[in-house]
């Protein structure tokens, strides 16, 4: 099956900086690799996604990258804000109609 | 419009005892998806249903169990409750199957196991 590693487990940032985190699979056939922010007490919120042929995607202060040769894609806030802080997953989807979520980030954005 | 509704929000259960878990997708969506989150962990994907029909089914014990009614909502049944099975359950949902479609959480339940 597939296997989402991702990194950093924790990441703080000031406000107005940016912030990327990484994450990588395993099986080639992923085809679709949305990212979630989940705030505490709360299910995941769908924040961007990227379909595998497709190399970047923005919007407004949020991107995704996607690179299908290394199998890794990027989530990448610019200009953060202090209601930017939560635990973000990135998730691949391959067949088997099944979601494979990576470990979260916990981002804190200091005032 | 409603998102994803799932109840109840939070419960508290006995090891041994049985739990059922609801959901209603959102309006429109005809496939349902459960998955469970241990604290500190991403979800772990247990069932999808599409159609009334499973279509997927994770790595999760015979003691899991799910139905998806004629009106698309679903059911989590887990019988003879484990501590370990103390987590947040999510349910998602999608416009058809999960192939390739986006899929909405809902706020969860979260099951305590004592």
């Amino acid at each position: 099956g597939e296997n989402v590693e991702q990194h950093p487990s924790t990441l703080s940032v000031q406000e107005g900086d940016s912030a990327v985190i990484k994450c990588t699979y395993s099986d080639s056939a992923s085809n679709y690799f949305p990212w979630y922010k989940q705030e505490l007490g709360k299910g995941p919120q769908l924040i961007i996604d990227i379909r595998s042929n497709v190399g970047e995607k923005k919007d407004q202060r949020i991107a995704v990258t996607l690179n299908k040769t290394a199998k890794h894609f990027s989530l990448h806030i610019t200009e953060t804000q202090p209601e930017d802080s939560a635990v973000y997953f990135c998730a691949a989807y391959n067949t088997g109609n099944q979601f494979y979520f990576g470990t979260g980030t916990s981002l804190t954005v200091i005032p | 419009d409603a998102g994803v509704t799932q109840s109840p929000t939070h419960l508290i259960k006995t090891r041994g005892q049985q739990v059922t878990l609801r959901c209603s997708p959102i309006s429109g969506h005809k496939s349902v998806s459960w998955y469970q989150q241990v604290l500190g962990q991403g979800p772990q994907f247990i069932f999808q249903y599409y159609e009334k029909e499973e279509r997927g089914r994770g790595n999760f014990p015979d003691r899991f169990s799910a139905r998806q009614f004629p009106n698309y909502s679903s059911e989590l049944n887990v019988n003879a409750l484990l501590l370990g099975d103390s987590a947040l359950y999510l349910c998602a949902s999608s416009l058809q199957g999960t192939n390739g479609n986006t899929i909405y959480f809902g706020e969860g339940s979260w099951l305590t196991v004592v």
